[in-house]
């Protein structure tokens, strides 16, 4: 399974956009990307999963170039309630394998 | 629709004590898992089940057992405590497809204190 790399935190400002871009250089054909955000005392959230170019929903974005060695998680105009720990994942879509969670980034939004 | 339960939410146990923590899903989803969080770390798989009536062993496993005690529920059992042991456990869900993206659904996590 594909490792990944993120950076250990980041800080922002209320109303600013926030990339965090996460590498996974070994990733493989059948692998896509997977974002889980995560308060603290609770249990990862799913936010926004795809395989190549740009994925939307009404919380994230999610970019993807062509080779697939990175993606950037994008979270608009983040508020206080953004801060949290944002951990990208590579899942394989062939089943028998389970999700790997590094050490995330953690967020901090700040007034 | 609850999603995933667990309970207790929070246990305080001996060196040596046993216990079973329990999570249940209403979501009809066929697979269920078992993660422990330490602090201020990622999330570790111990066991988890692709279906009803299989079990298999996760990337730390040693000290637990489980059961997939029907599609709706999956237990996890400390036989002898140890302070190692301390941490949050976390129950997760999912419809797992093969050929399909997986999402899966997290409990509220029980906080477990072995002295």
């Amino acid at each position: 399974l594909a490792k990944t790399t993120q950076p250990i935190s980041m800080d922002s400002y209320e109303g600013q956009e926030v990339n965090i871009t996460c590498s996974h250089n070994n990733i493989a054909t059948n692998d896509y990307i997977t974002w889980y955000q995560q308060f603290p005392s609770q249990g990862p959230r799913f936010i926004i999963q795809g395989y190549k170019t740009k994925v939307t929903n009404e919380v994230a974005s999610l970019f993807i170039p062509a080779d697939r060695k990175s993606s950037t998680l994008s979270l608009p105009r983040v508020s206080l309630s953004d801060t949290a720990v944002y951990y990208c994942l590579v899942v394989t879509s062939l089943g028998g394998n389970m999700l790997t969670f590094g050490g995330g980034t953690r967020l901090m939004v700040k007034p | 629709n609850a999603g995933v339960t667990q309970t207790p939410k929070f246990q305080v146990l001996k060196t040596g004590q046993s216990m079973t923590l329990q999570c249940a899903q209403d979501m009809n989803h066929n697979s269920m898992y078992w993660y422990r969080q330490d602090p201020g770390m990622g999330l570790r798989l111990i066991y988890y089940s692709a279906s009803e009536g299989t079990t298999d062993k996760g990337e730390v496993p040693n000290g637990y057992n489980v059961s997939r005690l029907n599609k709706r529920e999956f237990s996890l059992r400390l036989e002898s405590a140890a302070p190692s042991q301390t941490s949050v456990y976390f129950c997760a869900s999912s419809r797992r497809d093969r050929g399909s993206w997986e999402t899966q659904y997290f409990g509220p996590g029980t906080r477990l204190l072995v002295l």
